[in-house]
């Protein structure tokens, strides 16, 4: 696709809820990221994946939160038993490692637990 | 502990000020980036910094990256609302990760 798209845009959950959000990277990009930014703050990273490399879980918050990409495509972040400290927006990013590396941002997904 | 600190966090300013914001790292970047995100937009690229002693311009932003590689800055000049936003440098660290900052959040103010 010619950007990185998330979806849904906004999403309103009851507390205990489970929760799934997804990202379409940038075709061919063998990189993705996710972050949680919460309001006002800045980009707390979650998870990367590389290739058909073991990801870095190493900035999830807690075992309710897991992550699982397809090859170098479609990424998924789940959220099980939603607390209300997990309302925030979460960014996806995907990039191509290379001379030129940037890497492209989703609009994000805002997350609002009740 | 962050690999890449970011100062000051927050900054207020009145139209048509400069400001300076700093990027720092004990640890040395192949190259750094500068990305502002706009209120309900994900980050956007500004402007890539590879070679030590760089300085890059666009328009009334000037970037520059540190001799050694480990810190950098971005000057705005006359700052107006449009500037306002969250400034993130980011860069690849050793392993080919990709880290940001914790960014600098600008308030331009008419």
């Amino acid at each position: 696709g010619a950007g990185v798209s998330q979806s849904p845009s906004n999403k309103v959950t009851e507390k205990g809820k489970d929760v799934e959000l997804r990202c379409d990277p940038i075709s061919g990009h063998t990189a993705l990221y996710w972050y949680r930014q919460r309001l006002g703050q800045g980009l707390e990273f979650l998870i990367y994946f590389q290739g058909n490399s073991a990801p870095d879980k190493s900035g999830l918050p807690s075992d309710r939160f897991s992550a699982e990409r397809t090859g170098e495509s479609v990424s998924t972040l789940t959220i099980q038993r939603t607390q209300q400290e997990d309302s925030a927006v979460y960014l996806c990013a995907s990039l191509l490692w290379g001379g030129n590396t940037e890497a492209f941002f989703g609009q994000g997904t805002r997350l609002t637990v009740v | 502990t962050q690999l890449l600190e970011q100062s000051p966090q927050f900054l207020s300013i009145q139209e048509g000020e400069n400001l300076t914001v700093y990027c720092n790292s004990s640890s040395v970047f192949s190259s750094l980036q500068w990305y502002r995100q706009e209120p309900g937009e994900g980050p956007v690229l500004l402007v890539t910094v590879v070679t030590g002693g760089e300085v890059k311009k666009l328009k009334r932003l000037t970037f520059q990256f540190g001799d050694a590689r480990k810190d950098s800055s971005l000057h705005i000049t006359a700052a107006q609302p449009g500037d306002t936003g969250l400034y993130l440098c980011a860069g690849p660290n050793y392993g080919q990760n990709f880290v940001f900052g914790p960014g600098t959040r600008l308030s331009v103010l008419p």
